[in-house]
This record gives C-alpha cells, sequence and structure tokens, in this order.
C-alpha cells in the first residue's frame, strides 16, 4: 500500500541552524500538509500546499518557515533559525483531494533543538 | 470555534473486555470526522471517515459511528495488540486543515 515517507527520522540541531524536513507524499495526492506534536500535545496544523502554493497557513507558520515542491516527488519543510521550542515531532501528509478526504501521514521527523 | 474533545483521555481494558471511546466536535457543516490510530514514536495511522450521522464503519474488532454531535469507536474483544492512542479528527468548516482531538490512550492487557 502507498505510504507518505519522510526523512530524517531523527535530526537534532543547534539552535539557530536552519534544518530542512523532507516528504515523499503518496504519488497520485495533489494535497500537503505539514503537522507537528510537541510530547504530550495535540497534533496541530502548520501549512496546507496546494497546486505549488501554501493555501492555508496556521500562526506557527511565521516568516522562519517555508515550504517547497522542489519536484514532482519531494515535499519539503525549511526552519530558517531554530529555536528550542521548535522541538517536536513534524509530520508530512498528504490526500487526494482537499476537502473531505482523509490525509495519510507519514511516521515523522523527530526535530530536536538543542 | 472549532472544537474536537475526546474521552476518556486514557483506558485501561482486560483483553477481551470491550469499550468506547468518544469523539465531540463543534464544527459547522460537517465534511466528514476521521479516526486515526497513532502508535508511539509514529505518525497517525487512517482507520476510517464518517460523512453523515447514523453512518457506521468497521475493521476488524473496531467500529466506529456518528451522530450530530459525537462519535464513537467501539473496541470489541479488543487485544494487546489494540493498544495504542486513538485520534480523531474533523476539518475546519472553512478550510481543509484538520483539527485533532487530544486522543484516548488505550491499554490493553493480556
Amino acid at each position: 500500500e502507498p505510504e507518505v515517507t519522510q526523512t530524517p527520522s531523527h535530526q537534532v540541531t543547534q539552535m539557530g541552524q536552519e534544518v530542512i524536513l523532507r516528504c515523499v507524499p503518496i504519488s497520485n495526492h495533489l494535497y500537503f500538509y505539514w503537522y507537528r506534536q510537541i510530547l504530550g500535545q495535540k497534533v496541530e496544523f502548520l501549512v496546507s500546499f496546494y497546486n505549488n502554493e501554501i493555501s492555508e497557513k496556521s500562526e506557527i507558520f511565521d516568516d522562519q518557515f517555508s515550504v517547497e515542491r522542489p519536484d514532482g516527488s519531494n515535499f519539503t519543510l525549511k526552519i530558517r533559525s531554530t529555536k528550542l521550542e521548535d522541538s517536536a515531532m513534524y509530520f508530512c501528509a498528504s490526500s487526494r483531494q482537499g476537502s473531505g478526504q482523509p490525509q495519510h501521514f507519514g511516521d515523522g521527523t523527530r526535530l530536536s533543538i538543542l | 470555534e472549532d472544537q474536537v474533545t475526546q474521552s476518556p483521555e486514557a483506558l485501561r481494558l482486560q483483553e477481551g473486555e470491550s469499550s468506547s471511546l468518544n469523539c465531540s466536535y463543534t464544527v459547522s457543516g460537517l465534511r466528514g470526522l476521521f479516526w486515526y490510530r497513532q502508535d508511539p514514536g509514529k505518525g497517525p495511522e487512517f482507520l476510517f471517515t464518517l460523512y453523515s450521522a447514523g453512518e457506521e464503519k468497521e475493521k476488524e474488532r473496531l467500529k466506529a459511528t456518528l451522530t450530530k454531535k459525537e462519535s464513537f469507536l467501539h473496541i470489541t474483544a479488543p487485544k494487546p495488540e489494540d493498544s495504542a492512542t486513538y485520534l480523531c479528527a474533523v476539518p475546519r468548516s472553512n478550510d481543509y486543515k484538520l483539527s485533532f482531538g487530544a486522543g484516548t490512550t488505550v491499554t490493553v492487557r493480556a
């Protein structure tokens, strides 16, 4: 069964450094998302991406964050200057359509900021 | 504001002891309610979509039902491998983002 894959599974970075998290969504899906989950808290939405542009972003997704789909298969999340509070699990998800369609998640990247 | 609330927070069951999890939601114009299973250190794994009140979906020992204000996930004769955190999520009323509940952590003892 097709699945969303994310790399790396764990990233350790010094505060202030840039980090790029990578995702390969399911191949025939058109909508892409990033979520994060701080330890012990809810899964929370960061950004959605469709037709090569951001369609929705949360208040968490400030100027330090950016997303890109550099080719037909990869979808990346960049954090320009990491802060301690960026430590979390970051999940990529994709869906075939937007509204009303289930989103399928990868197993996440655990980001640890030192 | 759209909200999703799950109860209980944790559920400890003996193998074979059936139980139910609750997800209540407040969102105008429901466009689907999704149940996911999350194992420790993993991403949410999609289980079911429910679209309208009265709808039911089943998968092995799990059955999800939906009313106008809440959804239930029934676990019948659970096994230890059913131990996980079960999440429900709804799309927000005016866009595609999912709002997740905090989850119910189910532990099934042999």
